[in-house]
């Protein structure tokens, strides 16, 4: 059975750093891997989706990479802004379908 | 942009109610999902629907049905409410390739 963990839980950082958000997973035979970011009381939005083919994935400042081999993703976040405050989680499918499985979330606050 | 509507934000019901979250997307997906989310917890699967009156348990059916009568509009139901129901409900679309696209939530609590 696939499990996702996300290490750290939290994380709060001053404006203008650059950090990095992990993703482990125990089932490497994975198709892709999504990173979603959560405010407070509202959905997921989805921001990266990385193919299992694929070592890294870009959107403006976030920067997503996969090692399937050792089951780790991270997220890169360049030049944190305190609007970057959400909960981010990473999810993949279940074997060939469309269910996912996500990790408990790091939630992360930026001081301005 | 695709749109998932969730019916209600906020939801306040009685236990043994016969609850009905309603979860509308406009771009004509084939699957839709509803989950719960709960502090600790995190997002748990309750059931999946591939196609319309096709379904599929989640990871957590107990307590909950679901009906698709039409592809755009996936409903779930708590048949009898109970206070261990109260939660985020998530309802998420997708075209059979991911991402998957969430509506805002029901925060749904049973009294």
């Amino acid at each position: 059975k696939q499990e996702v963990t996300q290490i750290p839980a939290a994380l709060s950082v001053p404006e203008g750093e650059n950090l990095v958000l992990n993703c482990s997973f125990t089932d490497s035979a994975i198709y892709n891997l999504q990173w979603f970011r959560q405010d407070p009381g509202k959905g997921l939005t989805s921001l990266l989706l990385i193919q299992s083919s694929q070592r890294e994935q870009t959107s403006g400042r976030l920067n997503a990479s996969l090692d399937k081999s050792s089951g780790r993703s991270t997220l890169y976040i360049a030049a944190s802004q305190p609007g970057d405050s959400a909960t981010y989680l990473c999810a993949v499918p279940r074997n060939a379908g469309n269910m996912l499985t996500f990790g408990g979330g790091t939630r992360l606050m930026v001081k301005p | 942009d695709v749109k998932v509507t969730q019916s209600s934000r906020y939801l306040v019901k009685r236990t043994g109610e016969k609850v009905f979250l309603e979860c509308v997307q406009d771009m004509d997906h084939e699957n839709m999902f509803w989950y719960r989310q709960d502090p600790g917890l995190g997002l748990r699967l309750i059931y999946f629907s591939y196609d319309v009156k096709m379904k599929e348990k989640g990871d957590i059916p107990e307590g909950y049905s679901v009906s698709r009568e039409k592809k755009e509009r996936f409903s779930l139901i708590l048949e009898s409410a109970s206070t261990n129901q109260t939660s985020m409900y998530l309802c998420a679309t997708d075209t059979g390739h991911q991402p998957q696209h969430f509506g805002d939530g029901t925060r749904l609590s049973i009294l």
